[in-house]
């Protein structure tokens, strides 16, 4: 089966270091995405892990454990701007081409 | 270099109608991926066009169809609307197996 786990919601302070845990169990992986996603909009790329370890890029970092199907994104100094959803998927293969498996995504509240 | 574009902005429908949404594909990419996305969930894969074929499909019924045309723009079909497919509908263009790039979507309101 495929399923993705995250948590549902978030809140931090302005300012703040935030982390968002993501669980996966998905029948193959060709790696993590990490999207944002605003109210009423289209997600955003912000990240992409396919080996072990950190990817930071900014304020935003995002880390992989394939063997425990593990992945967090860490939001340093956090702003108002970065309330929004925040959606992590798998790039799963199948017959010959990938698709992306969705989290149902975390909502995260920023706060004065 | 235009990005993903996709019309109509809001479509309402009623039940047992058929809609057709549309995509144009970001400079350069030749695959299409569609999902669907419900209030408050994740997008959910339809399928995906590569090279104008049907190259993979999620768990949709066949009345959710489509297209791809020789440019790399395409089409998403659905007949016989159900309440449930309210949603906001998703195309995502890639150059082959590489980074998908979202669109704004089209959110599908059935009455």
């Amino acid at each position: 089966g495929q399923n993705i786990d995250q948590p549902t919601e978030m809140t931090a302070t302005e300012g703040a270091i935030v982390q968002i845990n993501c669980t996966y169990q998905t029948s193959g992986f060709n790696g993590l995405f990490w999207y944002q996603q605003h109210a009423g909009e289209a997600p955003t790329f912000l990240s992409y892990n396919v080996l072990d370890g950190l990817e930071e890029k900014g304020r935003f970092s995002s880390f992989l454990s394939r063997s425990k199907g593990y992945s967090y994104l860490l939001l340093k100094e956090l702003q108002m701007k970065d309330s929004a959803s925040y959606l992590c998927a798998v790039r799963a293969p199948g017959g010959g081409y990938n698709k992306l498996i969705f989290g149902a995504g975390t909502r995260l509240a920023v706060h004065p | 270099e235009t990005g993903v574009t996709q019309s109509p902005t809001h479509l309402i429908k009623t039940r047992g109608q058929q809609v057709t949404l549309r995509c144009s594909s970001q400079s350069g990419h030749n695959t299409v991926s569609w999902y669907q996305q419900a209030l408050g969930q994740g997008p959910q894969f339809i399928f995906q066009y590569y090279r104008e074929e049907e190259n993979g499909r999620g768990n949709f019924p066949p009345r959710f169809s489509g297209l791809q045309f020789p440019n790399y723009s395409s089409e998403l079909n659905v007949n016989a609307l159900e309440l449930d497919d309210s949603a906001l509908y998703l195309c995502a263009s890639s150059l082959g197996s590489l980074e998908q790039y979202f669109g704004p979507g089209t959110r599908l309101t059935v009455t």
